[in-house]
């Protein structure tokens, strides 16, 4: 069975960083790309960031403004999500997700998310 | 990569069937045949529903189907049954990354 669980939400002041953490299990990480997507408290869904099997591809939403970095250690099993400069507007609950293959196609599993709170 | 428009909400009775749409661009729906569908209940995580426009995964029942045409795909949930009511989002590949649809309530009346 395909488990994911993040790690490292929390309360932060704003212009603070913190790491997310996924650790996944029940499938071979390193064959899937893998990606974070957020919700805030009563809103939809948002696509984060992804990153392809191999690392190799990685891409970012333009509503970050290059404060994000997604990483992988397939080693480990491993995802990350390392964000800096963090504002009141990324305060939602961040969901790890797998995709169908090695690069994109759609999202077939999610975690159950780790809630960010920015305020001061 | 702007939100994916979708219907703030939709109702139907038990039994009858509702579509929902999913209208993006060229660069993403109508671009790929990478769309999919989440359904989510409240304080749940989202569930995979349908993906590749139309097609299901093992488990979900046969009520739920898509389609696409153009830049607009659809959601259309026949027999509709009291557990189907929950949000659901679309989502499409588009290039390099995906993109949510804004999001409908399903209602079930």
């Amino acid at each position: 069975e395909v488990q994911l669980v993040e790690s490292g939400g929390g309360l932060v002041q704003p212009g603070r960083s913190l790491r997310l953490s996924c650790a996944a299990s029940g499938f071979t990480f390193e064959d899937y790309a893998m990606h974070w997507v957020r919700q805030a408290p009563g809103k939809g869904l948002e696509w984060v960031s992804g990153i392809t099997w191999n690392s190799g591809k990685i891409a970012y939403a333009d509503s970050l403004e290059g404060r994000f970095t997604i990483s992988r250690d397939n080693a480990k099993n491993s995802l990350y999500l390392q964000m800096n400069s963090l504002r009141a507007e990324d305060t939602a609950l961040y969901f790890c997700t797998k995709d169908k293959g090695y690069s994109y196609g759609y999202i077939d599993c999610w975690g159950q998310g780790t809630l960010v709170t920015v305020s001061s | 990569q702007s939100a994916l428009t979708q219907p703030r909400s939709v109702s139907g009775s038990p039994g009858q069937s509702v579509t929902i749409s999913c209208t993006g661009t060229s660069s993403d729906v109508g671009g790929y045949n990478y769309v999919s569908w989440y359904q989510q209940h409240p304080g749940k995580a989202p569930k995979l529903m349908i993906y590749d426009v139309n097609q299901r995964p093992s488990g979900v029942p046969d009520r739920f189907s898509g389609s696409k045409s153009g830049n607009t795909a659809s959601l259309t949930i026949s027999g509709l049954q009291a557990e189907d009511e929950a949000d659901y989002y679309c989502c499409s590949y588009a290039g390099s990354s995906y993109v949510f649809g804004t999001g409908t309530k399903v209602t079930v009346l």
